[in-house]
């Protein structure tokens, strides 16, 4: 999975409570993204950074926010979340801005 | 509505056999179009990447081809094996880049 990480890759927990899910490369990629995958839905994008401190919102980013403090690592965090955000998040990297790779992906089940 | 359409949604083939996804997007401004394989419980893995000016590209047993004037693109899926077992996604954009909901291709011996 082109030096990607996430973690955890299985959570269950109960609405309203905070959830941070993390995303570490060791690639030094510029280029990290944050999606959502949903049965019929495809991956949508949620957030992505262009770079330290540099973070733009994507397709459906209400009810999430990140941070990326060093190249490394990119977090979503989830401020209270809702059954509604139950899905797989993938984390994905890209060096340029075009082909992107892809984490192993996170298991979320908000009850 | 999704500016990215795959079709079919899924099939399933004998082992050996040739197939064809078909993708097709509204997608605009166009910059590229890619096809992903996506393993069960695994991340996407990019199989080509195409600009508006290239028609064909291939990769081993995989080859897309594109149509920028009615914007579709399809895979072929050459002597199909049972590791092509997976969901096929096509992905269309620049950087604000726009996903399939994917093809389930499954591959039966």
């Amino acid at each position: 999975d082109a030096g990607i990480t996430q973690s955890p890759r299985h959570k269950v927990t109960e609405t309203g409570t905070p959830v941070t899910l993390r995303c570490h490369q060791t690639e030094n990629h510029r280029y990290m993204y944050w999606y959502r995958q949903d049965p019929g839905h495809g991956l949508r994008l949620i957030h992505y950074s262009y770079g330290v401190k540099d973070t733009d919102k994507g397709e459906v980013s209400d009810g999430y926010s990140v941070s990326r403090s060093k190249t490394e690592d990119f977090l979503l965090t989830l401020e209270s979340a809702t059954s509604s955000q139950t899905s797989v998040y993938f984390c994905a990297i890209s060096r340029t801005g075009d082909t992107q790779y892809f984490g192993p992906g996170t298991r979320l089940l908000v009850l | 509505k999704n500016q990215v359409e795959q079709s079919p949604q899924s099939l399933i083939i004998l082992e050996g056999k040739n197939c064809t996804l078909q993708c097709n997007y509204t997608v605009s401004p166009f910059s590229n179009l890619r096809w992903y394989k996506q393993d069960t419980g695994r991340g996407p893995v990019s199989l080509t990447i195409m600009t508006f000016s290239e028609n064909t590209k291939s990769n081993g047993r995989y080859t897309a081809t594109l149509d920028a004037d009615t914007k579709q693109s399809s895979l072929h899926i050459t002597a199909s094996q049972l590791s092509d077992s997976a969901s096929y996604i096509c992905v269309v954009g620049p950087n604000d880049m726009r996903f399939g909901a994917g093809t389930r291709l499954t591959v039966k011996p």
